[in-house]
């Protein structure tokens, strides 16, 4: 009963690929992420979306889309990727006033 | 700009030892503050939150103190175990459902 899933687990790819990311909550949350963790372990904030509408675009550049189709999904479209793009992605999704719930993340690698 | 500032970056302590990690923040809106835990391949999990309106909270071995009027507050692990080898990250949250992380702290207990 995972809380908060995205696929896939792992992905390597080419420069200059698209990829996407998706993510599913099923715990009712109206709030759902999406965080880059670099190799320094720095957890950084790229989009945040309520119910379906953006509310947090960090400075991403546009080659990143998110995608929320309802409010228990959220995928993450990457154009051209780019050797910086390769990280840990991590989903996750939060109630007004509680902490956030993470999924296990993507580890992207642009080769 | 780092809205929450945290240290140390790492941390050795000996198995039973006291770890202490400590967090400062800028914002005043802030209005709760939690830790996370995080395993290698995991992603963070919520280990202990406070909110500004108390200046300690338990649970098992791990306590949060927090000093409203410094803008501080720090992580103490009791009777630290090999275990509690982690990375731990503490962040503040205001109104909106923005987070906002420290840096991280890469603890290694040592048995």
């Amino acid at each position: 009963d995972t809380a908060v899933s995205q696929t896939p687990k792992y992905l390597v790819t080419q420069m200059g690929n698209d990829k996407s990311i998706k993510c599913e909550q099923n715990l009712g949350h109206d709030t759902m992420y999406w965080y880059k963790q670099d190799s320094k372990k720095f957890l950084k904030i790229m989009f945040s979306y309520n119910n379906k509408e953006l509310i947090i675009n960090e400075t991403v550049p546009n080659r990143f889309s998110p995608k929320s189709p309802d409010k228990a999904h959220l995928n993450l479209h990457i154009n051209s990727l780019e050797l910086g793009d390769s990280a840990v992605y991590f989903c996750a999704s939060s109630q007004a006033g509680q902490a956030l719930t993470f999924g296990s993340g993507t580890r992207l690698t642009v080769v | 700009q780092q809205q929450v500032k945290q240290s140390p970056q790492s941390l050795i302590v000996q198995k039973g030892g006291i770890s202490i990690i400590n967090c400062a923040y800028e914002n005043t809106a802030f209005d709760y503050f939690p830790w996370y835990q995080q395993f290698p391949g995991k992603g963070p999990a919520l280990l202990i939150a406070i909110r500004p309106d108390v200046s300690e909270k338990k649970e098992g071995r791990f306590t949060i103190s927090f000093n409203k009027s410094a803008k501080q507050f720090s992580l103490h692990i009791m009777d630290s175990q090999p275990g509690d080898s982690a990375t731990y990250f503490c962040a503040g949250e205001h109104t909106g459902n923005q987070f906002y992380f420290g840096t991280g702290t890469s603890l290694t207990v040592i048995p």
